[in-house]
């Protein structure tokens, strides 16, 4: 058990919708990233937040919009979902913001869209 | 052009035997992280190891090593007496620091330790 949760584990919606994915990070942590995926795209960073403001953006659709809160906690907001949104989320913390910290990685969620 | 190259995309090993795992990357930013993740069949995500750009030694965790040679812009994960346990997809990853700050995966290779 690495110490970061996320929930829903699984997800089934339809296409067009929204939904919200929430990670919470390990205790101590002040870094969240977020990660997809994929079958056709394997995987891809999101984006990455350090102590509630965005560090670093990845490949992340402008449907899709994430932000920790001031408990750390961080949502990722996922909408007008298509079919290829399909994937598992990965959320991960680190202590710090630096490359060179160990990231401790969530179960993930199993995201499928019909 | 792709950034992290993979190029097993599978490999069988036996076990007791060292493994290497093979990663090129391609950046021209001189500040950069290097990363290997572990995905068993469970699909949870592990951390094994980090290499800096600037680090003079190369990085090892345990029964894992990363061969970084910075002039062929390579990456290999070395990993020593392997173990049943260590059948999994491995992937590289790059971080280029301090540009867009975004990390890059390659393809993955997927490992059979056979007994």
């Amino acid at each position: 058990d690495s110490g970061v949760t996320q929930t829903p584990k699984h997800l089934i919606t339809a296409t067009g919708q929204r939904v919200t994915l929430r990670c919470s990070p390990r205790s101590g942590d002040l870094s969240v990233y977020w990660y997809q995926q994929s079958l056709d795209q394997g995987l891809q960073f999101l984006i990455q937040y350090y102590n509630g403001e965005e560090r670093a953006k990845g490949n992340i659709l402008e449907r899709f919009s994430a932000q920790q809160f001031p408990d750390l906690h961080s949502e990722l907001n996922l909408s007008s979902l298509e079919l290829g949104d399909s994937a598992l989320y990965f959320c991960a913390s680190s202590v710090e913001g630096q490359s060179y910290n160990e990231q401790f990685f969530g179960p993930g969620t199993r995201l499928t869209v019909l | 052009a792709q950034k992290i190259t993979q190029t097993q995309p599978g490999m069988f090993v036996q076990e007791k035997e060292a493994v290497t795992l093979d990663c090129t990357y391609d950046t021209s930013d001189p500040s950069y992280g290097l990363f290997w993740y572990k995905q068993p069949s469970s699909g949870e995500m592990i951390f094994l190891i980090y290499q800096g750009s600037y680090d003079q030694q190369n990085a090892t965790e345990g029964r894992y090593s990363l061969n970084f040679q910075k002039a062929r812009k390579s990456a290999n994960l070395v990993i020593s007496a392997s173990q049943l346990g260590d059948s999994a997809m491995y992937f590289c990853a790059m971080r280029e620091v301090g540009r867009d700050d975004k990390i890059i995966f390659g393809k993955g290779t997927r490992l059979h330790i056979l007994p």
